[in-house]
């Protein structure tokens, strides 16, 4: 079965410190993967998506970046963090039309608290 | 741009009763409808999905319909009790999303009290 790993769990930051959050998904190859934020107040937003490997669509111009330097894995980072970006981060797979669904399958997330 | 929305924002009803969560999407052209349950401060379960093509989709004592030309879906609870307490979220994907692009509402949260 498929399992999607994301560390770390919570992160409290400075102003203007890196970010690197992680997410790797085991069980299945050739995911679609996406990175998502949720702000307080606020819907779940796209933030990032990936077909494939060095493959990257960002949906928010903003700060953050996303790399996948592997099959299955997907980085999620900052080189100087605004309070703004303070929220719960959430990374999701898919399959490439699976019964033609894309349907969507969530990590934990990470908690990230900038101060 | 396709919006969801989501009514209530809130519910909270004693442990038995049947609920019905509504969602509502502005354009009717999507490929599927998904339901999602979140528990304070952890990830999205994935509860049902509903193709375009279905009117409904059941597991357990959770039934989600879908009317597509009205833009809308309901998700409807059974019997309900206090271990169903979460945020209830609905996302649909629009149709030539090939790219599983999903639109999100921001959520019903439910608690249920014995």
């Amino acid at each position: 079965s498929q399992t999607i790993h994301q560390w770390p769990a919570t992160l409290v930051q400075p102003v203007g410190s890196p970010l690197s959050l992680e997410c790797t998904v085991e069980g299945t190859s050739n995911p679609n993967l996406y990175w998502y934020r949720q702000a307080a107040g606020r819907g779940l937003q796209l933030l990032f998506y990936s077909v494939g490997i060095g493959q990257i669509s960002s949906e928010v111009p903003q700060n953050l970046s996303a790399s996948r330097p592997q099959d299955r894995q997907f980085i999620l980072s900052s080189k100087k963090l605004l309070l703004s970006d303070s929220g719960f981060y959430l990374c999701a797979w898919s399959g490439k039309g699976l019964a033609g669904t894309y349907e969507q399958y969530f990590g934990p997330g990470t908690r990230l608290t900038v101060t | 741009k396709q919006e969801v929305t989501q009514i209530p924002a809130a519910l909270s009803v004693p442990e038995g009763e049947n609920l019905v969560l509504n969602c509502s999407f502005t354009d009717s052209a999507i490929y599927n409808l998904q339901w999602f349950r979140q528990d304070p401060g952890k990830g999205l379960t994935s509860l049902l999905l509903i193709q375009s093509s279905q009117r409904e989709q059941t597991s357990g004592r959770l039934n989600a319909s879908l009317d597509k030309s009205s833009g809308r879906s309901t998700l409807y609870i059974a019997a309900s009790q206090p271990g169903d307490s979460a945020t209830y979220l609905c996302a649909v994907r629009p149709r030539g999303s090939t790219l599983g692009r999903l639109y999100f509402g921001r959520g019903t949260q439910l608690t249920v009290w014995p």
